[in-house]
């Protein structure tokens, strides 16, 4: 079964307006942890921000927030003011108590901002 | 400098010419593993290494290898490689995952390969 699902394989938002980028996940372990990246067309994999399964409060990191719903299994990437630099490929990444470190991916979504 | 790095970047090769990528961190991180990317799977998993000497497979291990002799060097090994090894490959390396933590993974800049 998929563990990560992203739905969306492409998002266009306007420079200046916030966008939501989806993220669901699977895991029957109490214990863990949520990424996002970012990979612009460059191809390097960046880090954006991350959240763990017993944190009470949303992550946010500068623009980039995540929109946290335990119960129903969603980590959502917010980002505001979007940028033109924000055009790239986002992947929603867990990794689970069971499997160590090792991250499971998502299929990623293209987010394009226009001007 | 914090870093991952990976050599080749680009490399083009041919069916069956055994080939090594190699990856090296200097944050002194436990765990280390290969990912391939390909459009619409996103990333998946081939080894991983919890240490020095300690390797398992991950998702996609058939057609790799990889040695684990030192703690910062973790070579990714083709030993036939075959045109659907084409892919985008990234070697990360991260601390270990202690039970009540979870660190970030540090990615290298990424190796295009291709086999024609």
């Amino acid at each position: 079964a998929q563990k990560i699902t992203q739905t969306q394989p492409g998002m266009f938002v306007q420079e200046k307006e916030a966008v939501t980028l989806d993220c669901t996940y699977d895991t029957s372990d109490p214990s863990y942890g949520l990424f996002w990246y970012k990979q612009p067309s460059s191809g390097e994999m960046i880090f954006l921000i991350y959240q763990g399964s017993y944190d009470q409060q949303n992550a946010t990191e500068g623009r980039y927030s995540l929109n946290f719903q335990k119960a129903r299994k969603s980590a959502n990437l917010v980002i505001s003011a979007s940028q033109l630099g924000d055009s790239a490929m986002y992947f929603c990444a867990m990794r689970e108590l069971t499997s160590g470190s090792r991250l499971t991916f998502g299929e990623g979504t293209q987010l394009t901002v226009n001007p | 400098e914090a870093q991952v790095t990976q050599n080749p970047r680009y490399l083009i090769t041919v069916t069956g010419k055994k080939l090594t990528v190699t990856c090296s961190q200097n944050m002194n991180h436990e765990y280390m593993s290969w990912y391939r990317q390909d459009p619409g799977l996103g990333l998946r998993q081939i080894y991983y290494s919890m240490n020095v000497e300690v390797t398992d497979k991950g998702d996609v291990p058939e057609g790799y290898k990889v040695s684990r002799k030192e703690k910062r060097n973790f070579p990714l090994i083709l030993e036939s490689p075959s045109p659907n090894q084409t892919s985008l490959y990234f070697c990360a390396s991260s601390l270990s995952y202690p039970r009540d933590r979870a660190y970030e993974q540090y990615f290298g800049p990424g190796t295009r390969l291709t086999v024609t």
